[in-house]
């Protein structure tokens, strides 16, 4: 069974930085190109970044492309979205989302990130 | 990278069907078919429903449909259920590895 475990969510303040991680299980981790979905609160689902199985190829919305850094260390099935330079519009629940060809086939249950001083 | 447009809700009786439109440009929806939905139940992840336009992965129920038609997609949920009461997104792969979703529309069951 595919399991997506985000964790590192929390309050920061604006301009600070977190660091976000997901431990995946049940699917080839390397195998796979993974991504992050985010959610503000009461609205809608926003594209955030995506690696490739390397981890040598990234992509990033325009929202947050300088700021945030997505990697993966396959030795430990693990993803990772380091944000910097935190904004109150980045307050959201961020997904953790396995992608299979152009979709997001499995999510995690989200970890919430919260900015405000 | 605008976000596709949805109608903010739509609602049916139980056995009814719904269709729910997702409006994007030549540039997303109608350039690719790599549209996909998702259905959002409150407090919980999304799901995906649909993937390439109109197929379903293993374990959804064949109620659900996708269709396309130049810059617009839809989803149409036949026979509605109560538990199909849920929040729906359309997603569309936009190019240069980027994707963009839809407005999302919540869909009441009656």
């Amino acid at each position: 069974e595919v399991q997506l475990l985000e964790s590192g969510g929390g309050l920061v303040q604006p301009g600070g930085s977190l660091r976000l991680s997901c431990a995946a299980s049940g699917f080839t981790f390397s195998n796979y190109a993974m991504s992050w979905v985010r959610q503000a609160p009461g609205k809608g689902l926003e594209w955030v970044s995506t690696i490739s199985t390397s981890g040598g190829v990234t992509y990033y919305a325009d929202s947050v492309k300088g700021r945030f850094t997505i990697s993966r260390d396959n030795s430990k099935n693990t993803l990772y979205l380091q944000m910097n330079s935190l904004r109150a519009e980045d307050t959201a629940i961020y997904y953790c989302t396995k992608r299979w060809n152009y979709y997001f086939d499995y999510w995690g249950q989200g970890t919430l990130v919260t900015v405000s001083s | 990278q605008s976000a596709l447009t949805q109608p903010p809700s739509a609602s049916g009786s139980p056995g009814q069907s719904v269709t729910i439109s997702c409006t994007g440009t030549s540039s997303d929806v109608g350039g690719y078919n790599y549209v996909s939905w998702y259905q959002q139940h409150p407090g919980k992840a999304p799901k995906l429903m649909i993937y390439e336009v109109s197929k379903r992965p293993s374990g959804v129920p064949d109620r659900f449909s996708g269709s396309k038609s130049g810059n617009t997609a839809s989803l149409t949920v036949s026979g509605l259920q109560a538990e199909d009461e849920a929040d729906y997104y359309c997603s569309s792969y936009a190019g240069s590895n980027t994707y963009v979703f839809g407005t999302g529309t919540k869909v009441t069951v009656l």
